[in-house]
Formats: structure tokens, sequence, C-alpha cells
């Protein structure tokens, strides 16, 4: 079944603690892509990737770090995660210019 | 600065009635525009991906137009049903998988 699957689907962390949520697809997709998802604010990019070695900034990157080492992977790292970045996270992949599919998201707590 | 407005925030309708459900964006530059729906407290699935070129995409009771030089799209849901209510979401492509999210639209569909 062609899927995008995120690891863990609920953390709960406190500040300062390195973690890692981990995104992987099926598809065979060149491009992926994080997001975040609060109330009032809506799905914002975070960082994208068009290939292997290939990243770029989305809209609110600060705070976040990604590496694209292989295709069908695409982990979100929070070096020293802060209360800010509470939120729901979801990872994306597409093909070109096709549709993106969505993960099943991660909600993150950061005490 | 792109920005994607989805208008109304919210829409409740007698279930049977066709509706439409507006996405607006500010620079015609895009790559392709992707309607979703979102269920609450669940991940995003794809409805209708137009590309740029295209005029309308339809899919079942869904139907979705794109205005590339007005900056506008529509989604039509014909004979809405409960099972529609969510939340809907447009999404443009603005190149190289750099994507901009509207607000969404949640509708609730009476039975």
């Amino acid at each position: 079944e062609a899927q995008v699957t995120q690891n863990p689907r609920y953390l709960i962390t406190v500040t300062g603690k390195k973690l890692t949520v981990t995104c992987s697809q099926n598809m065979n997709h060149e491009y992926m892509s994080w997001y975040r998802q609060d109330p009032g604010l809506g799905l914002r990019q975070i960082y994208y990737s068009m290939n292997v070695e290939v990243t770029d900034k989305g809209d609110v990157p600060e705070g976040y770090k990604v590496s694209r080492k292989e295709k069908r992977n695409f982990p979100l790292i929070l070096e020293s995660p802060s209360p800010n970045q509470t939120s729901l996270y979801f990872c994306a992949s597409s093909s070109g210019l096709g549709e993106q599919f969505f993960g099943p998201g991660t909600r993150l707590t950061v005490l | 600065k792109q920005e994607v407005t989805q208008i109304p925030a919210a829409l409740s309708v007698p279930e049977g009635e066709n509706l439409v459900l507006n996405c607006s964006f500010t620079d015609s530059a895009i790559y392709n525009l992707q309607w979703f729906r979102q269920d609450p407290g669940k991940g995003l699935t794809s409805l209708l991906l137009i590309q740029s070129s295209q005029r309308e995409q339809t899919s079942g009771r869904l139907n979705a137009s794109l205005d590339k030089s007005s900056g506008r799209s529509t989604l039509y849901i014909a004979a809405s049903q409960p099972g529609d209510s969510a939340t809907y979401l447009c999404a443009i492509n603005t190149g190289g998988f750099k994507t901009i999210f509207g607000a969404g639209t949640r509708l609730f569909v009476k039975a």
C-alpha cells in the first residue's frame, strides 16, 4: 500500500531534549516536506526536499533541522525543543508536480 | 508575498444542498493547486489536484476550477451529505515544492 509513515505519532518531551521525528514514503517520490499545524495559524511549511541531499527552507524553519540521505526518508530534528514547538506535525511526499500525500501526523508536546 | 485566503471560514448547510468553497491567492505564478479535506484530529486527504495549465478537475460529486489570472479556485460539492462534514483546505505550489496553505473552510452538513 502506497503510504507516508511518521513515527512517533504522539510525543511528550521536555525543553532542550533533542528529538527526531521520522518520515518514510514507499512511493519513490522525489519531493518530501514537513509542515506544522497550529490553531489559528493553519498549516505552515517548515522544510522541503527536492531530492537526496537537496533541501530548502519553508516559511518557519527556525529551530528545526532536516536531512535527506535516502530518497525514502526525511527526518525532522529538533535539537533543543522549546514549548513554542508544541504542534501537530505532518510529513508529505510528491512526485514532481503531482499530488502531495500526507502522513498521519505527529502530535508533539514540549513541556 | 504570496497569500492564500479561503472564504467562508465556516459553513453550515442542510443535507442535499449544493455548495461552493472559495480559495484565492495573490500571485498568479503557481504550478498547481490542490484541495484537501481534514477530519478533526486527523491527517489530510487529497481531493483534487489542478495543474496551472488546467481549468478544472472532477471526482465524483466534487468539481474544482482554477482561474489563474484572477487568482481564484472554487470547490463545488454537489448534493452534500453529513459525511462531507470536515475542514477543506486549498494549497498552492509556487515552485520547487514550496507550498502555501489557506486557513481552511469548516463545513458542517446537517442531516
